[in-house]
């Protein structure tokens, strides 16, 4: 089973950018990739969503190389609060069943 | 508009225990799913449907049951409970298996002792 690759933790300091990637190298042709915010005793938390090149909403960016086997969330100007786990998910598929991988997580602490 | 729901929040079973575990969502979601979260694991799919009636095996599955007899509700069952399945249970619902965002609930922590 195919899954995703994360750094398992980045550390940051308020008021900069963060750029945090995620590996899929099986990832299916119609997939797309998605990222989550995940703070302590909650549920992941939709952040951002694309299929292919860039993605921009208010809270970040999203860029996806042509061969799409990776993706790279970036959260401009960070703060205290954006201390999360942050996942990225793609389908993976394997023969006739799908499964929904996420990636291990990245701890991004930002620091004052 | 309450989202996804899970219910009971929290609960402590004793090992050969059974119990289950309800997922409800009101936005007329298809596909619904549950999650495992271990510490240092992420969250890794137990069990899944794409549709009333429907489901399907996640990545471990084993030692659990689930039942989707209607469309805004997603029971996950533990017939004897294990120490083993200690953990945080996340439910999530979405429109579509590709290409939509997912809503989680806010989870059940389950303790086997």
């Amino acid at each position: 089973l195919a899954k995703t690759t994360q750094p398992i933790s980045m550390d940051s300091y308020e008021g900069q950018e963060v750029n945090i990637t995620c590996s899929h190298n099986n990832i299916a042709t119609n997939d797309y990739i998605t990222w989550y915010q995940q703070f302590p005793s909650q549920g992941p938390r939709f952040i951002i969503q694309g299929y292919k090149t860039k993605v921009k909403n208010e809270v970040a960016s999203l860029f996806i190389p042509a061969d799409r086997k990776s993706s790279t969330l970036s959260l401009p100007r960070v703060s205290l609060s954006d201390t999360a786990v942050y996942y990225c998910l793609v389908g993976v598929s394997e023969g006739s069943a799908r499964q929904l991988t996420f990636g291990s997580g990245t701890q991004l602490t930002v620091l004052p | 508009n309450a989202g996804v729901t899970q219910t009971p929040k929290f609960r402590v079973l004793k090992t050969g225990q059974s119990m289950t575990l309800l997922c409800a969502q009101d936005m007329n979601h298809e596909y619904m799913y549950w999650y495992r979260q271990d510490p240092g694991m992420g969250l890794r799919l137990i069990h899944y449907s794409v549709g009333e009636g429907t489901t399907a095996k996640g990545e471990v599955p084993d030692g659990y049951n689930v039942s989707r007899l209607k469309k805004q509700n997603f029971l996950l069952g533990l017939e004897s409970a294990a120490p083993s399945q200690t953990s945080v249970y996340f439910c999530a619902s979405s429109s579509a298996d590709r290409g939509l965002s997912y809503t989680f609930g806010s989870g059940t922590r389950l303790t086997v002792v």
